[in-house]
């Protein structure tokens, strides 16, 4: 099984919602990542976990909190977000980071609306 | 310090060739390339590590020049299913810091 899940796979909020998204991987990797990605520009690096512990976090507004309760799985706590953090939020997960040869496998994303 | 790719955009014939570059102004240990179709996620093709790796996969190889910094994607007679937005993913680790940034991105569209 090589498959990213990522639910929910559309969420509008409001700037004073609290909400969460979450990443699930049964591949038995040690590395989870949080990218952002904004309509027709490359994906940006957010954070990385490696063995469930932070690892980089990319100067990322506290706005976003991220979390890794186990090592299959990565959430993503948002509050009090801005209509410009509207985009789409991609998890993925490699074996070990830093790693040498290893792919990162992506999930399908979560498409963040900010009202 | 995005690495720029080029071209931008591209145009095929089922069956013609295409390269695509990646250059950074930053020392890379490694380059990895992907190719995200519209609506969907980034999907690996294959990572070049320091050294002029070359790697294929496929009718899809890719070259690595350490020195000069920079990487190439080879599309060989091209397929409709290549088409998409490819995206160089480059790696910088120096003096303990980590950097992980994808390059500016070009879209590719093969026509039947």
């Amino acid at each position: 099984d090589t498959e990213v899940t990522q639910t929910p796979k559309h969420l509008v909020m409001g700037m004073t919602n609290k909400k969460s998204l979450k990443c699930e991987q049964h591949m038995g990797h040690r590395a989870m990542y949080w990218y952002k990605q904004k309509a027709k520009k490359p994906p940006e690096l957010m954070f990385v976990y490696s063995y469930e512990k932070l690892s980089i976090n990319e100067s990322v507004p506290s706005r976003f909190s991220p979390e890794c309760p186990n090592s299959s799985l990565l959430n993503l706590h948002l509050h009090a977000l801005q209509p410009e953090d509207s985009a789409l939020y991609l998890c993925a997960s490699s074996q070990v980071f830093p790693g040498q040869t290893d792919t990162q496998y992506f999930g399908p994303g979560t498409r963040l609306t900010v009202l | 310090q995005q690495p720029v790719q080029s071209p931008q955009a591209v145009i095929l014939r089922e069956g013609e060739d295409a390269v695509i570059n990646c250059s950074s102004s930053k020392a890379l240990y490694s380059v990895h390339w992907y190719r995200q179709k519209h609506g969907e996620a980034p999907v690996f093709l294959m990572i070049l590590l320091k050294g002029g790796e070359q790697k294929g996969h496929e009718k899809i190889s890719a070259s690595f020049n350490e020195k000069k910094q920079q990487s190439s994607l080879y599309l060989t007679a091209s397929q409709l299913s290549y088409s998409g937005t490819y995206f160089c993913g480059t790696e910088m680790r120096a003096s303990g810091t980590y950097k992980y940034i994808f390059g500016t991105g070009t879209r590719l569209k093969v026509l039947a």
